[in-house]
């Protein structure tokens, strides 16, 4: 089944202390983007790839790391997390980049993230 | 930079009425997309429009893309309580490398 996985699903943390979210699609996709929903202001990208070893910030990228070292894989790092990072977080990929036609992004399940 | 306006940012509806949420960019679209979120979902893709002025159908659903390519609307026609969720529209940057997201639609149906 072509899907878009994500873990953890839910995540309680305290603030400084590192964590990852992993992202893995089996599609092949080249385009993965990693977005932040928070009420009101829909969803906001946080850094994207085009391809394997190519990665780029997007609107909201302070505080995040990400890495593309194999094509299906895109985690997402924060390396200090702070409160107002606390937010509902998703994954999602593509074939390829919002260039042209037949770009639809296949979305995770999301990981609700709370730092305290 | 580019900015998606979205409105209304709620619309409560009785089921069987018609709900409409409309879309506004900054600037030009080369395309739109627009996505449902079901509540406690992800966001699911519905549809992609291109030409200037095109309208396109999928059952009590009807996107519209404006002729000079920045504006669009959703229209569903006798709303179902499955219709419940957020509506986002969304367009690439001019470099085609990121996808902007308009702050959605919450469409609630009272059955």
């Amino acid at each position: 089944e072509a899907q878009v996985t994500q873990n953890p699903r839910y995540l309680i943390t305290v603030t400084g202390k590192k964590l990852t979210v992993t992202c893995s699609q089996n599609m092949n996709h080249e385009y993965m983007s990693w977005y932040r929903q928070d009420p009101g202001l829909g969803l906001r990208q946080i850094y994207y790839s085009m391809n394997v070893e190519v990665t780029d910030k997007g609107d909201v990228p302070e505080g995040y790391k990400v890495s593309r070292k194999e094509k299906r894989n895109f985690p997402l790092i924060l390396e200090s997390p702070s409160p107002n990072q606390t937010s509902l977080y998703f994954c999602a990929s593509s074939i390829r980049s919002p260039s042209g036609v037949n770009y639809e992004q296949y979305f995770g399940p999301g990981t609700r993230l709370t730092v305290t | 930079g580019q900015q998606v306006m979205q409105i209304p940012q709620y619309q409560h509806v009785q089921e069987g009425e018609d709900f409409t949420t409309y879309c506004n960019s900054s600037t030009t679209l080369s395309n739109i997309q627009w996505y449902k979120q079901r509540p406690g979902g992800h966001p699911v893709f519905l549809i992609q429009l291109v030409k200037s002025g095109e309208v396109k159908k999928q059952k009590r659903l009807t996107f519209q893309f404006g002729e000079a390519k920045k504006n669009s609307s959703l229209h569903i026609t006798a709303t179902q309580t499955t219709d419940v969720g957020t509506y986002f529209c969304a367009g690439p940057n001019n470099a085609g490398n990121m996808l902007t997201f308009g702050g959605g639609t919450r469409l609630m149906v009272k059955p």
